[in-house]
């Protein structure tokens, strides 16, 4: 049975960091790329960003609201995914969900997703 | 950056209506295609992906179509269990976005 398991969420202040966690289990973590996704207080779902898998050299990807201060890494010895957040806003107060992408033909879709954890950046 | 758009935002049904939701992109995404079923405080859950392939363990009432710039997900007899909302996702390139949501209520 495929499991992430998010932590690391906190209340933290503005211009603050945070690292978030997510340990997998039940699959080959090392195959899949991995993604995180956030999700603010009664809004939609927002894309934060990827890593690729090993064979795709690890390169990851963000979207433009976090790139520069977001980095994602992993550590595949450990089935592991990180969210490295500094200067943290109060517009990244959100459900955090760690997520895994799945590969159909050339490109690569979510298939599984963690429970979230709550970051809160508030002073 | 690829725009996702979905219709009805809130959409008002009773158990065993057809249920249509549309996504419609700002540009083709040929069928590169997610959707997902959130229900309150739980992560979301795959439906659909590749527009029309049904996720395994997804009941067969869920179905999805489209191609290009124009989606649509399908419940051909609401149950009970299928109040939530739902959410588009393209993966044709990055950034990935998402449509805003569909909520189905009573």
């Amino acid at each position: 049975e495929v499991q992430l398991v998010e932590s690391g969420g906190d209340l933290v202040q503005p211009g603050g960091s945070l690292r978030l966690s997510c340990a997998a289990s039940g699959f080959t973590f090392s195959d899949h790329y991995m993604d995180w996704v956030r999700q603010a207080p009664g809004k939609g779902l927002e894309w934060v960003g990827r890593t690729r898998n090993k064979a795709n050299s690890y390169t990851t990807q963000y979207a433009a609201s976090v790139k520069g201060r977001f980095t994602i890494s992993r550590d595949d010895s450990k089935n592991s995914l990180y969210l490295q957040m500094n200067s943290l806003e109060t517009e990244d107060t959100a459900v955090y969900y760690c997520a895994r992408g799945s590969q159909y033909s050339t490109n690569w879709y979510i298939d599984y997703w963690g429970l979230g954890t709550l970051v809160t950046v508030s002073s | 950056d690829i725009q996702m758009t979905q219709s009805p935002s809130t959409l008002s049904a009773s158990v065993g209506d057809r249920v249509t939701i549309t996504c419609r992109a700002s540009q083709s995404i040929s069928s590169w295609l997610a959707w997902y079923q959130q229900k309150p405080g739980k992560a979301p859950n795959l439906l659909i992906y590749q527009a029309s392939n049904l996720e395994s363990g997804v009941p067969s009432r869920f179905s999805g179509s489209g191609s290009g710039t124009e989606f649509t997900l399908t419940i051909s007899s609401l149950q009970p269990d299928d109040f939530a909302t739902y959410y588009c996702q393209h993966y044709n390139s990055y950034p990935l976005t998402f449509g805003g949501g569909t909520k189905v209520g009573i």
